[in-house]
């Protein structure tokens, strides 16, 4: 069965410091992308990175890294120099590219940046 | 470019009535999907829709459904409401099928009472 999991319901850090939000998936597809959300209480989603199955190199997007290890199957988010903006709900989501793009969704990380 | 637009924003209503919640994607977007966030069950897909065409449905009863039209402006509509249907529900657009990116809106909050 398709399943992401994120261990950590809820996580403090102090500004400026690094973060890692961990996220593993459960999938015997060979074709999948992972992705990571943000939340803020807004409620709109916001799209941070992406990672192939195919991509040998871990995918960056400014200050987010995804630490991608493919044989534990685990896709956690790094985030380097936290600010006091990171503080929100962060969801770590799978996408099945042979499935009609099924995408699984965890069930999220609650950031706080202290200042 | 304007992003994904979700109206209404809140929505109250009682159980029993019905419901549609309409969303418009960004302009040129073609593949727009639905899905529910609650507290107890976190992101759930609905559906996802591409060209008019359903072409991918999540494990929600059939009170649960959909259309696109023409212009991939797309409504999803829950009839008979249950106390349990009371949530977020997110709409997101995406270019193509294969393009990886999706756009989401700021939801429409219903409440069922």
């Amino acid at each position: 069965a398709q399943k992401i999991t994120q261990t950590q319901p809820g996580m403090f850090v102090q500004e400026k410091e690094a973060v890692t939000l961990d996220c593993t998936y459960d999938t015997s597809d060979q074709s999948y992308g992972l992705f990571w959300y943000k939340q803020p209480s807004s409620g709109e989603m916001i799209f941070l990175i992406y990672q192939g199955s195919y991509d040998e190199q871990n995918a960056t997007e400014g200050r987010y890294s995804l630490n991608f290890q493919k044989a534990r199957k685990s896709a956690n988010l790094v985030i380097s120099a936290s600010q006091l903006g990171d503080s929100a709900m962060y969801f770590c989501a799978m996408r099945l590219w042979d499935r009609d793009d099924k995408i699984i969704f965890g069930k999220g990380t609650r950031l706080h940046i202290l200042p | 470019k304007a992003g994904v637009t979700q109206t209404p924003r809140y929505l109250i209503k009682t159980r029993g009535q019905q419901v549609t919640l309409s969303c418009s994607p960004i302009s040129g977007h073609r593949s727009v999907s639905w899905y529910q966030q609650t507290p107890g069950q976190g992101l759930q897909f609905l559906f996802e829709y591409f060209s008019e065409t359903q072409r991918n449905k999540g494990n929600f009863p059939g009170r649960f459904s959909g259309r696109q039209f023409s212009n991939s402006r797309s409504e999803m509509n829950v009839s008979t409401l249950e106390l349990g249907d009371s949530a977020l529900y997110l709409c997101a657009s995406r270019l193509g099928r294969a393009n990886t990116e999706a756009f989401f809106g700021q939801g429409t909050r219903l409440t069922v009472v």
